[in-house]
């Protein structure tokens, strides 16, 4: 069965530009969340979404936006970007109702802002 | 705030010695407390948990210790093997019923390597 699949790997962008980063999740599993990983700050929950709802928000700012569609297949979005929105970007999928902490990760999504 | 933290934020040792890695929590609501690794350029991968009435749980050359009462977490790996060198996160997680689906709590991480 393939694991979780984050498009795209690599990308740069600039600052003031916007991004989406695209996750498809384990099949089965109705249940997507975001994390934000980078070498200060560690790993950081971002949102997590069920059934195309937002079921759960971390504490970042309202330039980090997501949604899920009816496959289950997730985007999030980073508006105005800022040098500090260079990260790994990390989607992981699971159930959805079972909720033990085991998660699937998919490898990431590096963005970089120049 | 609620954080999950790490001793030692790095381990060496050698091929087939038995390695620990040590957590402090703080959160006490947590319901459940999970072991990751992530390997370079990979996501982290689940590797075992435990629910908050547990005190310890074995997997397949692991073992994972929870002390309610000093808030300490630690993995033991059996055997290490030069493919167990990673970063090891700890992590908690508050399970179903509250607003904590898919949302975890994670410590800074150990790296852990391992000499042939």
């Amino acid at each position: 069965k393939a694991g979780v699949t984050q498009t795209p790997r690599y990308l740069i962008k600039t600052r003031g530009q916007q991004v989406t980063l695209s996750c498809s999740p384990i099949s089965g599993h109705r249940s997507v969340s975001w994390y934000q990983q980078t070498p200060g700050q560690g790993l950081q929950f971002l949102f997590e979404y069920f059934s195309e709802t937002q079921r759960n928000k971390g504490n970042f700012p309202g330039r980090f936006s997501g949604r899920q569609f009816s496959n289950s297949r997730s985007e999030m979005n980073v508006s105005t970007l800022e040098l500090g929105d260079s990260a790994l970007y990390l989607c992981a999928s699971s159930l959805g109702y079972r909720d033990t902490g085991e998660l699937f990760f998919g490898e990431g999504s590096r963005l970089t802002v120049l | 705030g609620e954080s999950v933290g790490l001793h030692l934020p790095t381990l060496s040792v050698q091929e087939g010695d038995n390695s620990i890695i040590n957590c402090a929590y703080s959160n006490s609501a947590s319901d459940y407390f999970i072991w990751y690794k992530q390997e370079s350029g990979k996501g982290p991968q689940f590797i075992i948990d435990i629910r908050s009435n547990m005190d310890k749980r074995q997997g397949q050359r692991v073992t994972v210790l929870l002390n309610k009462t000093v808030k300490h977490l630690s993995l033991q790996i059996a055997a290490t093997q030069p493919g167990d060198s990673a970063v090891y996160f700890c992590a908690e997680n508050r399970g179903a019923g509250g607003t904590s689906y898919g949302k975890l709590t994670f410590g800074q991480g150990t790296i852990l390597t391992v000499h042939p």
